[in-house]
């Protein structure tokens, strides 16, 4: 069955770094997403992406934040100067349409814990 | 914007039936959608209600009322299996794509 892979799982970096967080969406799929979830809280939205460009994103998503489909199948978040509270888990999802259910299909996670 | 307002947690046994509640208020209203999450997994989508009415996925069942800006989730025949996160979310339909998500109820189920 398709699935949205993550890499890495876990990174642990120190403040000011920067964070690449990779993603491989559904290959059909157009629709792409970051969220975030703090340890036992709500998952936020953070952006959204469609036909190469942002299509929505959260006040969460300031410029420390940007995204990138750098070829046909793989999906990046990016965090410039990571802050003690950007740590949490980032999902990627991806959806087929915005139609029908619009049901997002979602990686694993990958965690970020910043030192 | 957007908000979503759901239990924070529910516990029932095994083999009942329960019902989390979720109330939203959104600016531009598409449907609305619940996801499970485990323990350190994913959300994994559970149903979707675009129109008023029941839909109904084998033991799970969801509700929405657009004009009450409500929808439940029903599980029956509760399993242990079934002790996880339960998130309701709400497409907007407004501007791009994007699913806003409730603070989830947890669920925990007793034998």
């Amino acid at each position: 069955e398709p699935e949205v892979t993550q890499t890495p799982s876990h990174q642990v970096t120190q403040m000011g770094q920067e964070v690449i967080l990779r993603c491989v969406p559904i290959s059909n799929h157009l629709y792409f997403y970051w969220y975030r979830q703090i340890l036992g809280q709500k998952v936020e939205f953070l952006v959204s992406f469609y036909n190469n460009e942002i299509s929505e994103k959260s006040e969460i998503f300031d410029d420390q934040f940007s995204v990138e489909r750098p070829d046909g199948s793989n999906f990046t978040l990016k965090i410039r100067s990571t802050k003690l509270e950007d740590s949490a888990m980032y999902f990627c999802a991806s959806s087929g349409a915005t139609g029908g259910t619009g049901e997002l299909f979602f990686g694993e996670g990958s965690r970020l814990t910043v030192l | 914007g957007q908000s979503l307002e759901q239990p924070s947690e529910v516990t029932a046994v095994e083999g009942a039936i329960v019902q989390i509640n979720c109330t939203y208020q959104t600016s531009g209203f598409y449907g609305l959608s619940w996801y499970q999450q485990h323990d350190g997994g994913a959300p994994t989508f559970l149903s979707y209600n675009a129109l008023d009415g029941l839909e109904e996925t084998g033991r799970f069942s969801s509700f929405l009322s657009r004009s009450d800006s409500y929808g439940y989730l029903l599980l029956q025949e509760l399993q242990m299996k079934d002790s996880a996160s339960y998130f309701c979310a709400v497409r907007d339909g407004t501007g791009g794509f994007k699913t806003i998500f409730g603070a989830g109820t947890r669920l925990f189920v007793k034998a």
